[in-house]
């Protein structure tokens, strides 16, 4: 099993560039979270999905839009990135629809907008 | 709402040294807890987690935590740090649908 996977593990964008960020979970795992870590603020919940086919908004949703495509796969937009939004992005997955027991979380990507 | 505070911003050790990071959550019902560690350039991995019976829970790697339903804690332990545990420790609590993260602490154990 590869567990999480997340590409790209590296990007740098312009101010104003849109791009998508994959993730896919081998598991089975029904529930799968998007977070955003930076330096004193530890993670923060971007958005989530419970289960397949629903998206949930987190503690930090603007500037951010998510596709569960199917239960393995979820991903994270920027449609037009802003400096704050330079980060690590990493994503995760659990085991019971709903209830976020044990998480599992992918290699993370870093982002940095310039 | 449902916090987590992890007051111990950095920590610096030297090896063989007893620690003890603290966590305190504010959610006031049944809770569940973990505590998860993050080593320099890698992702989280789970550390232990209590989710009710003996509050103390026992980890991987020596560590240990104790869940103090009257103090609203959930420190994190290990009597004797190795210079391999230099990373960043995040405590969690179990929201009403998602986790929580403090802002983690980081822990540097110099040889």
């Amino acid at each position: 099993n590869a567990g999480v996977t997340q590409t790209p593990k590296f990007q740098v964008l312009k101010t104003g560039q849109s791009m998508t960020l994959q993730c896919a979970q081998d598991m089975n795992h029904n529930s799968m979270y998007w977070y955003r870590q930076d330096p004193g603020m530890g993670l923060r919940l971007i958005y989530y999905s419970a289960s397949e086919g629903t998206t949930d908004k987190g503690e930090v949703p603007n500037g951010y839009n998510v596709s569960r495509l199917n239960k393995r796969e979820f991903s994270l937009r920027l449609e037009s990135a802003a400096p704050s939004q330079t980060s690590v992005y990493f994503c995760a997955s659990s085991n019971i629809a709903g209830v976020p027991y044990e998480q599992y979380f992918g290699p993370g990507t870093r982002l940095t907008v310039t | 709402a449902q916090s987590v505070s992890q007051h111990n911003h950095h920590v610096i050790l030297s090896e063989a040294a007893s620690l003890e990071l603290g966590c305190n959550y504010s959610y006031g019902g049944t809770v569940n807890l973990f505590w998860y560690v993050q080593y320099p350039g890698q992702h989280l991995q789970l550390l232990l987690k209590y989710f009710s019976g003996d509050p103390l829970v026992k980890g991987i790697k020596g560590f240990e935590a104790e869940f103090i339903k009257s103090k609203f804690s959930f420190n994190l332990r290990k009597p004797s740090v190795q210079w391999s545990d230099t990373a960043e420790y995040f405590c969690a609590v179990i929201g009403t649908d998602k986790l929580i993260f403090g802002t983690g602490t980081r822990l540097q154990v110099f040889p």
